[in-house]
């Protein structure tokens, strides 16, 4: 079984600063890595995804994260933040073999400040 | 527009009473899925299913049954709800499971008093 670690509940942060959110994950097997964003009052949308291959994956709005293996981390970085980017972001985690569920973290508040 | 819909979207109901919400995808998606989500517990998924009548538990399945019918339809039926079933409310389907990613729908909130 998979499980997933948001280090941090809440970030604060101010407007143009960087941010970097912090996700560990937990599997014996390998797994495909996923960040998902929740505006509030909306659903979940697709940030970005590991699969395989580089490392450092880009997203949309600006967003990327990197694949460390030896660290299991999978942490998320936009080096600066507008106002427009407060949200909730979730990692996720799904082994490659199988149809297994997709398992997420719980969740971390990004609160951008002007 | 390729869309996830559920209905309702707000629902207060009384413990007990039968209830179902709808979730429906114009994408020909294979795999649906359930979730809820609670304060500091993130998502937890309640049933999946990889294609037409074919459905499986996730973490959290108690206190709720799903059918697949129809590969477009995916309701959630609680057949006597509590109020430990408060919560939001989220489906969502892919192509497939694996890589593929996940299109999720707006939400019902759900309040059992």
């Amino acid at each position: 079984a998979q499980s997933v670690t948001q280090l941090d509940s809440q970030v604060p942060v101010f407007e143009e600063a960087p941010v970097e959110l912090r996700c560990n994950y937990s599997s014996s097997v390998s797994v495909y890595l996923f960040w998902y964003v929740q505006y509030p009052n909306q659903g979940l949308q697709l940030l970005l995804k590991y699969l395989s291959g580089s490392t450092l994956v880009k997203g949309i709005n600006g967003f990327e994260a990197e694949f460390n293996k030896s660290q299991t981390s999978f942490h998320l970085r936009k080096p600066s933040v507008h106002i427009s980017d407060t949200a909730e972001y979730f990692c996720a985690v799904r082994s490659i073999s199988g149809n297994t569920p997709l398992v997420f973290g719980k969740g971390t508040r990004l609160s951008v400040i002007a | 527009e390729a869309q996830v819909t559920q209905n309702p979207r707000y629902l207060i109901t009384v413990t007990g009473k039968k209830l179902t919400v709808t979730c429906s995808q114009n994408m020909n998606h294979e795999y649906m899925s359930w979730y809820r989500q609670d304060p500091g517990l993130g998502l937890r998924q309640i049933y999946y299913s990889m294609n037409v009548e074919v459905t499986d538990k996730g973490d959290v399945p108690e206190g709720y049954k799903v059918s697949r019918k129809e590969k477009r339809n995916f309701p959630l039926i609680l057949e006597s709800p509590s109020p430990n079933q408060t919560s939001l409310y989220f489906c969502a389907s892919s192509p497939r499971g694996g890589a593929d990613t996940q299109y999720f729908g707006p939400g019902t909130r759900l309040t059992v008093l």
